[in-house]
C-alpha cells in the first residue's frame, strides 16, 4: 500500500533562518506531488506541484521554493524565513490520472519567531 | 474563475440535527471532490462526483452534484460529535486541485 511521510511534525525557527521540509512517498511510482499551506487553521493554499522529477510548478510567488530530486521525494525550502511563513504545511500525492484524489501527509506545523 | 466557494465558514448544530453545506462555482466543473479535516489533522478524501446530478452516499453523508455541474452539496443526517471538523470541496483541473475555504462544523452534544 502507498504511504506518505512528512517531517518534522513541528518546527520553530527564527526569522531569517533557512527551512527544509521533506516529503517522501512509498508504494507508488511517478506520482504527482504537492505542497499546500494552511494558515490559522483555514483554507488550503496550493504552493507548488510537480508531475515529474525536476518539474516544479509554482502557484504563488513568495519566499519559498520546491525541488523534486527523486521520483518520490519532494522538498520545500526557504533561504530566509519570514514571520508570515508560519503555518501548517501539507505534502500530498496523487496518481497521474486526472481525476484522482489527493492523499495528504500528517503535516508540519511551522512557527517562525 | 477557477475557485470554488463555500459559505458560511462556520456552522454549529445540536447533536442529532441534520446539516447541509454547499459548494458553488461560477464555471462548469468537470468534477468535485470532498475532503474532511479533523481538528489538528490533515485533510482526508471522502468522495468524488463526476456526473451531472450524481448522488453518492456514505452512511449518514449524502453528496450531490448539481445538474448544471456548477454546485455540489454535502448533507449529514442526524449529526454526531464524530462529524466535527472542516469539510472542503475541491475542483480538479489537470494536475491541480483547488480547494474552497471550507466549512467548520461543530456539534453540541
Amino acid at each position: 500500500s502507498q504511504t506518505i511521510h512528512q517531517w518534522p511534525a513541528t518546527l520553530v525557527q527564527p526569522v531569517g533562518s533557512p527551512l527544509s521540509l521533506e516529503c517522501t512517498v512509498e508504494g507508488t511510482s511517478n506520482p504527482n506531488l504537492y505542497w499546500y499551506r494552511q494558515a490559522a487553521g483555514r483554507g488550503l493554499q496550493l504552493l507548488f506541484y510537480s508531475v515529474g522529477i525536476g518539474q516544479i510548478s509554482s502557484e504563488v510567488p513568495q519566499n519559498l521554493s520546491a525541488s523534486r530530486p527523486q521520483d518520490r521525494q519532494f522538498i520545500l525550502s526557504s533561504k530566509k524565513l519570514l514571520l508570515s511563513d508560519s503555518g501548517f504545511y501539507l505534502c500530498a500525492w496523487s496518481v497521474q490520472q486526472s481525476n484522482s484524489p489527493l492523499h495528504f501527509g500528517n503535516g508540519t506545523r511551522l512557527t517562525v519567531t | 474563475g477557477q475557485q470554488v466557494m463555500q459559505i458560511p465558514q462556520y456552522q454549529h448544530v445540536q447533536e442529532g440535527e441534520d446539516f447541509t453545506t454547499y459548494c458553488n462555482s461560477s464555471t462548469t466543473l468537470s468534477n468535485i471532490q470532498w475532503y474532511k479535516q479533523r481538528p489538528g489533522g490533515h485533510p482526508v478524501f471522502l468522495i468524488q462526483l463526476v456526473k451531472s446530478g450524481e448522488v453518492k452516499k456514505q452512511k449518514r453523508l449524502t453528496f450531490q452534484f448539481g445538474e448544471a455541474k456548477k454546485n455540489s452539496s454535502l448533507h449529514i443526517t442526524a449529526t454526531q460529535t464524530t462529524d466535527v471538523g472542516t469539510y472542503f470541496c475541491a475542483r480538479r483541473a489537470n494536475s491541480k486541485l483547488t480547494f474552497g475555504k471550507g466549512i467548520t462544523l461543530s456539534v453540541r452534544p
